[in-house]
């Protein structure tokens, strides 16, 4: 079975430049996560998607992040303009249907902004 | 509101030694509690769950018990292999199934 797809693996921008994330979650799992992870803490959530409704996202700071998963399957996560404090690792994460308690991750991208 | 405290790192040992990390919780109600385990280079990966107190959950030879009076899931392990060398973190889950994590212990073993 294939494991959450993030892509790209690593992105270097200049701060006020536009950058996306996509995330495709592994088969089924209706349930998907957006978490940013600052260097030495742990992840923290920033959106969850039931299928293609968003039904938290009050940890997303609204003035410069936009998601999406318009088909309830893939996800796309934007930041525009970029600040030098959103260097961090982004990841994703799905879960099956109902089964909050086990999230699968995948390996994230490495955000850096100069 | 919820939040998880670990032991800060690096901690450091040589093969064979017993491991102890530990992680305290905060939370209203009853979560579900998580040990999860990032090797470099990749993505975080479920080492062992409990969701009720007293529960025991164990993998790969880690171990963890959900203890409710102490608000405590520390993670063991007997005799640790340089493959363990790797960041552990500690996660509860609240009700809606948002993930709360700590901010990670670093474990680095040595042959």
């Amino acid at each position: 079975e294939a494991g959450v797809v993030q892509s790209p693996r690593y992105k270097i921008i200049e701060k006020k430049q536009p950058v996306a994330f996509w995330c495709n979650p592994i088969s089924g799992h209706n349930t998907l996560y957006w978490y940013r992870q600052n260097l030495g803490q742990g992840p923290e959530l920033l959106i969850r998607y039931e299928n293609e409704e968003a039904v938290d996202d009050s940890q997303l700071p609204k003035d410069r992040f936009s998601a999406e998963r318009l088909k309830g399957v893939d996800s796309t996560l934007k930041i525009q303009p970029a600040e030098l404090g959103d260097s961090a690792v982004y990841l994703c994460a799905s879960s099956p249907p109902r089964t909050y308690n086990e999230q699968f991750f995948g390996p994230g991208t490495r955000l850096t902004v100069l | 509101g919820n939040s998880v405290t670990q032991m800060e790192g690096p901690v450091t040992l040589s093969e064979e030694a017993f491991l102890t990390i530990n992680c305290t919780y905060t939370a209203t109600g009853y979560p579900s509690l998580f040990w999860y385990v990032q090797y470099p280079g990749e993505g975080l990966q479920l080492l062992l769950k409990a969701t009720k107190a007293d529960d025991k959950g164990s993998n790969k030879g880690f171990e963890a018990t959900y203890r409710k009076e102490t608000t405590s899931f520390h993670l063991e392990k007997g005799s640790v292999q340089v493959s363990d060398s790797a960041v552990y973190f500690c996660a509860l889950s609240d009700q809606g199934g948002k993930l709360i994590f700590g901010q990670g212990t670093e474990l680095s073993v040595k042959p």
